[in-house]
């Protein structure tokens, strides 16, 4: 299975600090179709994971922009442009190229 | 729009089976496989495996292929997982979720203890 490595595995940040999380695969995510399914989803304290980035870039709808995913290969990255107090929670990127989807081990973001 | 509701939290003793059901409404169910993930207290995420809505045939992660069963009820949008003869470390929320974990249920929270 793909083992995807999160760093850092928390992250501490005060309100308008903008923070970045790193994601890498231990093979790379192109699938032969020329996607890459790379997803970021939040978790908050208390709740289900939510979609925040699709395909390594794409904003889900309704998301901020100032979420953003980057990337490509084995390393992807999402970076948070100010963060607010909403944002707390446990950060994993999942991948979908190669069965079984595989999750990363979460990063934390905590208020400074 | 998409919701995926699924039942309330359950204690059982371990060697007992359960039922967990999640309810899809908003879209087509057969248009989308459904998903299981498990979350242990203060752990990640652990992908369980899949079901196709249209052939009910279900494909399990390796950790998941013995005493665990994804099954449908088509005509209700209703996919369940089922757990036999629980054990402590089955202690855990567990979540439905769409192809890409773009919509997810709300969890169910098995407590597994004597």
């Amino acid at each position: 299975d793909v083992v995807l490595t999160q760093t850092p595995p928390t992250l501490s940040a005060t309100i308008g600090q903008s923070v970045s999380i790193s994601c890498r695969s231990s093979q790379s995510l192109l699938h032969s179709n020329g996607n890459t399914y790379l997803n970021w989803l939040l978790q908050r304290p208390g709740q289900p994971p939510q979609l925040l980035i699709y395909l390594v870039s794409r904003l889900e709808s309704g998301v901020p922009n100032r979420f953003s995913g980057s990337g490509s290969g084995t390393d992807f990255t999402l970076k948070i442009s100010g963060v607010e107090a909403e944002d707390l929670g446990v950060y994993y990127c999942v991948q979908s190229t190669h069965a079984p989807p595989t999750f990363g081990g979460g990063t934390k973001l905590e208020l400074k | 729009q998409i919701q995926l509701v699924q039942s309330g939290p359950e204690l059982k003793k371990p060697g007992e089976s359960l039922k967990i059901s999640c309810k899809a409404s908003g879209y087509t169910f057969t248009d989308y496989a459904m998903q299981w993930v498990k979350q242990a207290p203060g752990k990640g995420l652990q992908y369980m495996g899949w079901i196709n809505t249209q052939t009910g045939k279900p494909t399990y992660a390796d950790d998941f292929k013995e005493r665990f069963v994804f099954s449908l009820e088509t005509s209700a949008s209703t996919a369940y997982l089922q757990i036999n003869n629980l054990k402590n470390e089955d202690t855990a929320t567990y979540f439905c979720a769409t192809p890409g974990f773009a919509y997810w249920g709300q969890g169910t929270l098995v407590t597994v203890s004597s």
